[in-house]
Order: structure tokens, then sequence, then C-alpha cells
């Protein structure tokens, strides 16, 4: 049991660039989520998605797309990187809200910078 | 959705006890309250989840009064490894979709 796990750990992009940062969880949890941590500062929400084939914009979705086409994957795209998109994301699960207990699980972050 | 506010920062010396409360003014009927902890380079990781009263495992407590509009993490005799940001998050019922944390509390501990 691997719980969330990110690819790729670290990517080096130049200005104008697209890449694709993969989320994968084994634990069937319904609910995903994908943040960008900028250095010193705290978590920001760019994109969710409450189940497959669904997705929703969080607090800073600008210059991404995300796609859930299976239960356990979920994408983040940048069609055309920039400077400011230079941060560590980090890809969430959980199970269902409404039960107790149904905290977040954390993959260990995808280090971009941008030049 | 139910915003939280934190202390920016807080020390501590090895073996106090730390408490870092978090104020959650419009916290809805079913929100629980969840506390994370993060070390640098690294995802963050659950602590400690509560609803109401207090809660208590094996590394920290959670006390959560009557109106719930806050809550306080506590952590017993901390050591130098509990040096961390602490995030509080309010939401996992079924009308919050969206999980937005707050700037978080960075506890240095000195030896």
């Amino acid at each position: 049991n691997a719980g969330v796990t990110q690819t790729p750990k670290f990517r080096v992009l130049k200005t104008g660039q697209s890449m694709t940062l993969l989320c994968a969880q084994d634990m069937n949890h319904e609910y995903m989520y994908w943040y960008r941590q900028d250095p010193g500062m705290g978590l920001r929400l760019i994109h969710y998605s409450v189940g497959e084939g669904t997705t929703a914009k969080g607090e800073v979705p600008d210059g991404y797309n995300v796609s859930r086409l299976k239960k356990q994957n979920f994408l983040l795209g940048l069609e055309s990187a920039a400077p400011s998109q230079t941060s560590v994301y980090f890809c969430a699960s959980r199970r269902i809200p409404g039960q107790a207990n149904s905290p977040l699980h954390f993959g260990n972050g995808t280090r971009l910078t941008v030049t | 959705l139910a915003k939280t506010t934190q202390p920016i920062s807080m020390d501590s010396y090895e073996g106090q006890e730390v408490n870092i409360t978090c104020s959650h003014n419009n916290i809805a009927t079913n929100d629980y309250i969840t506390w994370y902890q993060q070390f640098p380079s690294q995802g963050p990781r659950f602590i400690i989840q509560g609803y109401k009263t207090k809660v208590t495992n094996e590394v920290a407590s959670l006390f959560i009064p009557a109106d719930r509009k806050s809550s306080t993490l506590s952590l017993p005799r901390v050591s130098l490894s509990d040096t961390a940001v602490y995030y509080c998050l309010v939401g996992a019922s079924y009308n919050t979709d969206k999980l937005i944390f707050g700037t978080g509390t960075r506890l240095q501990v000195f030896p």
C-alpha cells in the first residue's frame, strides 16, 4: 500500500514549455486535490476532484488544467509554464467526506522550477 | 467555507508543553477539525482530528470548546523533532469539498 505517489519528484522547465504532473493513490479514495506551496508559504488549493470524471477550481486555478479519467489518478497540467509557477506541488486524497476520520493523505511533492 | 486563523510562529524548549490555538468562527455544524504537521520538503501528515470536547492520541491532544469556534492542539513535552509547521483545517463534512489551508504555525523547538 503505497498511499499517494507523485511523479516526477523534480522537474525544470523553460518558460512556455508544457508538462503533466501525475498523482496516483491506491486507497480507493473518492476525493483528490492539487496544492502548490511557494517557499516559506502555506498550501494553496489549485484544483480538486470529488470523483472520477469530475473536477473543480480551487483558490488559484489559472494556468493549470486537471483531469480525473480514472479514480486512482489525478493529473495536473501546465500548458505554458511561467516562472510564477515555480513551486512545490502536493497531491492529496481522502475518503468521502461526512465520515469521521477522513483526513487528507498527501504525497511527497513535485518540485518544479521554471526558468 | 470556514476560515482559520493561527499564530504565525511559536518558540518553545525541549520538554515543554506547547499549545497552538486555531480560531474558526464560522465553522459549520457538520465540520470536523483536523490538524496536520509538515516537515521541510515533505507533504503534511495527519496528527489528530476532533468534533467536540477533547480527543487524545499517542501524539497530541485536541481541545474543542462547546461553541467550537476555536480549537487548541496540545503537544506534551516537545522535542527537537517536533519543529515543524502545524496547520489547522476545518471541513470534512458533506458540504465541504474545498479544503483550504490557513497560513499555519511555525513551531521552533530549542534545546
